[in-house]
C-alpha cells in the first residue's frame, strides 16, 4: 500500500541556518504529494503540494520537488526565521483515492 | 468563507458520558474526514464520508460513530468516553470525489482538544 517515511524529530536550527526536511514516498501509479504545516495549538495548514513529477511546490520561502525516479519530497528553506518553528507533515494523495497518507510528522524549533 | 469550523474548542468529560463533536465546512466539498491526534503521534483517520449520505472506517473506528448530516456537516459521537479517547479531534474536508478534480489536498479546522477524565 501507499506510506510516507519522514525524517525524524526533533529538529532544531538557528535562525536563518538551511532546512531540509526528508521526505519519501512508496505508491502505485502517480500519487499528488503535500506538506502540511501545524502552528502550536492549531490544526493542519497546506503549505505547498505538487501533482506530477517534477513540479516543484512553494509557498512562503519554502520549496519542494516532486522527484520520481527517487520517489522524494524533500522540503527546503534557505534561510529559517522562529515563526517558522512547528511541525512539518509530509502527505501523499493516491490517484483515485479519497484518503491521505501522512508521514509521522518532524518537529522544527528555530531558536534566535 | 470560513472553510471549516469545528465545535466546540475544548472539554472535558467524564468517563460514560457522550458527546457530540460538530463540523461544517463552506467550501462545497464532497468529502469530509475525522483524525485524532495523540501527543508525539501523527494524524491517525477516525472515519470519513466521501459523499453525503456515505460513511466509511478508518484506521481507529471502535467507540466512535459519525453522522453526514448533509452536504455540510460531518458530526463525531463519543457514546461512552474513555480515558483512552482523551485527545485532539480534527475534521478535514476535500473536492475528493469531484469531477475534474484531480488535486485532493484536504482542509482542516482548527481541532477540539478532548479530555476524558
Amino acid at each position: 500500500g501507499n506510506s510516507v517515511t519522514q525524517m525524524e524529530g526533533p529538529v532544531t536550527l538557528s535562525e536563518e541556518a538551511f532546512l531540509t526536511i526528508n521526505c519519501t514516498y512508496t505508491a502505485t501509479g502517480y500519487p499528488s504529494l503535500f506538506w502540511y504545516v501545524q502552528y502550536p495549538g492549531e490544526g493542519l495548514q497546506l503549505l505547498l503540494k505538487a501533482t506530477k513529477a517534477d513540479d516543484k511546490g512553494s509557498n512562503k520561502g519554502f520549496e519542494a520537488t516532486y522527484r520520481k525516479e527517487t520517489t522524494s519530497f524533500h522540503l527546503e528553506k534557505g534561510s529559517v526565521q522562529v515563526s517558522d518553528s512547528a511541525v512539518y507533515f509530509c502527505a501523499l494523495s493516491g490517484w483515485g483515492a479519497q484518503k491521505l497518507v501522512f508521514g509521522q510528522g518532524t518537529r522544527l524549533t528555530i531558536n534566535p | 468563507n470560513a472553510g471549516v469550523t469545528q465545535t466546540p474548542k475544548f472539554q472535558v468529560l467524564k468517563t460514560g458520558q457522550s458527546m457530540t463533536l460538530q463540523c461544517a465546512q463552506d467550501m462545497n466539498h464532497n468529502s469530509m474526514y475525522w483524525y485524532r491526534q495523540d501527543p508525539g503521534m501523527g494524524l491517525r483517520l477516525i472515519y470519513y464520508s466521501a459523499s453525503e449520505g456515505t460513511t466509511d472506517k478508518g484506521e481507529v473506528p471502535n467507540g466512535y460513530n459519525v453522522s453526514r448530516l448533509n452536504k455540510r456537516e460531518f458530526s463525531l459521537r463519543l457514546e461512552s468516553a474513555a480515558p483512552s479517547q482523551t485527545s485532539v479531534y480534527f475534521c478535514a474536508s476535500s473536492a475528493a470525489g469531484t469531477s475534474g478534480v484531480s488535486s485532493y489536498e484536504q482542509y482542516f479546522g482548527p481541532g477540539t482538544r478532548l479530555t476524558v477524565t
